[in-house]
């Protein structure tokens, strides 16, 4: 298995542009996670999904960031209009149904607004 | 879920166990400690994770108190790629994870 993909791994972009994020969760996987890592605040979670379906978006930070789930194997983060501040490296995990069970990450996508 | 405490850092000697410690005093009956750890610029790896008691895999060993208010994450014999944040995490009927600033190992040659 390839593991969570996510892309681009990189992105560089200035002030005020859109950005998408991509991810690509394990197959099997119904439980998808999008969590933003800054020296300032560590990790956190934005939004998680289960079944496609947004489950707690309540860490999203404003209405600039949205993100969606069209089906099993594809999610999106997208940031419009971007901000210096939002700066960070966004990971992607998934995980299956049973409460307990292990969430894998992916490599990141290291976002630079400037 | 409960709140955990762990060192800002530590060093550990290469080929030596590495011990890392947690503390979580205000851990619930149904909370499970689990453990992760981020090497430099990659996501985070789930390492092992316990309820009560003590477990083993081919990365580590959890040894949890009886007591269950704190923990520690055994690497019986660290390498350099064993240099990484580890994270203690406790976690309950939550689905995500809630991360903690984390213990810097930096393991020396």
């Amino acid at each position: 298995d390839a593991g969570v993909i996510q892309s681009p791994r990189h992105e560089v972009t200035e002030m005020g542009q859109e950005v998408t994020l991509r991810c690509k969760p394990i197959s099997g996987h119904d439980y998808l996670f999008w969590y933003r890592q800054t020296m300032m605040r560590g990790l956190e979670l934005l939004i998680y999904f289960n079944n496609n379906v947004p489950i707690d978006d309540s860490g999203m930070p404003e209405d600039r960031f949205s993100a969606k789930m069209p089906n099993a194997s594809f999610s999106t983060l997208k940031i419009q209009p971007s901000e210096p501040r939002d700066s960070a490296v966004y990971f992607c995990a998934s995980s299956l149904t049973r409460l307990q069970e292990t969430q894998y990450f992916g490599p990141g996508t290291r976002l630079l607004v400037l | 879920d409960a709140k955990t405490t762990q060192p800002t850092s530590m060093d550990c000697a290469e080929g030596r166990a590495a011990n890392l410690p947690c503390n979580h005093s205000t851990i619930s009956g149904n909370e499970y400690v689990y453990w992760y750890r981020q090497i430099h610029s990659q996501g985070p790896q789930y390492i092992i994770h316990g309820l009560k008691n003590n477990e083993t895999n081919e990365m580590a060993s959890l040894i949890i108190t009886e007591d269950r208010k704190s923990s520690t994450l055994i690497l019986p014999h660290a390498t350099l790629r064993d240099t990484a944040v580890y994270y203690c995490i406790v976690r309950g009927s939550a689905r995500q994870l809630t991360f903690g600033s984390g213990t810097q190992l930096t393991v020396l040659p």
